[in-house]
């Protein structure tokens, strides 16, 4: 019920292709979705999110699909870039604007952008 | 201004030994999150911080674990008679918590202390 899968583990894409990474979850009560991007030493840091109200976000290269019924998101990153070499963790949040913000990680995707 | 900063950045201990782990939020962030990163796995919660309320630590594995934060300032996150299995990536984030508002309250995460035990 607390849990969010997240595929693929990793992921290779040559430069300008289409990266996509899809996370289910099962618990409705679940009701902000943020994707985070981890490089290597780093801490994870906030790439998009998204509410359940909205079934797609879009800011720059980086877009959320959000199937409310089937309770499964995904991030595409369009044009990808060696840049976007990192590891992407997607998120659940069942405390939106409520007293806490207990996140639910994803496993996390490991993507490789080939120039 | 300066994110968030933990300490020490790699930590090496035998097996028995406790550790301490400190984390300094962002200036003026009131809530702080204590998760954990196994290898090759996603973050697990462990404990949380806001303002004076009691933590909710709900996410800690043993009792060999605690966690304690002064105020709205450093936190320190202690592991006792360390084992093996608590080898992993210790990353704290702070956020500002403004509840009931319908804003999401980022989580901003610091480096995280790599903790090796032997």
């Amino acid at each position: 019920q607390q849990q969010v899968k997240q595929s693929p583990q990793s992921l290779i894409v040559q430069k300008g292709g289409i990266s996509i990474i899809n996370c289910a979850y099962e618990n409705t009560a679940f009701d902000y979705f943020p994707w985070y991007q981890q490089f290597p030493g780093k801490g994870p840091a906030l790439l998009i999110a998204i509410r359940p109200d909205v079934s797609e976000k879009k800011e720059g290269r980086f877009t959320i699909s959000f199937n409310k019924s089937a309770k499964q998101f995904s991030l595409h990153i369009m044009d990808s870039q060696p840049g976007d070499s990192a590891t992407y963790f997607c998120a659940a949040d069942p405390n939106y604007g409520g007293a806490t913000n207990k996140l639910i990680f994803g496993t996390g995707t490991l993507l490789a952008v080939q120039p | 201004g300066a994110g968030v900063s933990q300490s020490p950045s790699n930590k090496v201990t035998e097996k028995g030994k406790d550790v301490e782990l400190r984390c300094d939020p962002i200036s003026g962030h009131t809530a702080l999150y204590w998760y954990r990163q196994r290898l090759g796995q996603g973050l697990e919660f462990l404990i949380y911080f806001q303002g004076n309320s009691a933590p909710d630590k709900s996410g800690l594995p043993s009792d060999r674990f605690s966690a304690e934060r002064t105020g709205e300032s450093v936190s320190t996150l202690t592991i006792q008679r360390t084992q093996q299995e608590d080898s992993a990536v210790y990353l704290c984030a702070s956020s500002i918590n403004l509840s009931g508002g319908a804003t999401y309250n980022e989580q901003f995460f610091g480096p995280g202390t790599r903790l090796t035990v032997l």
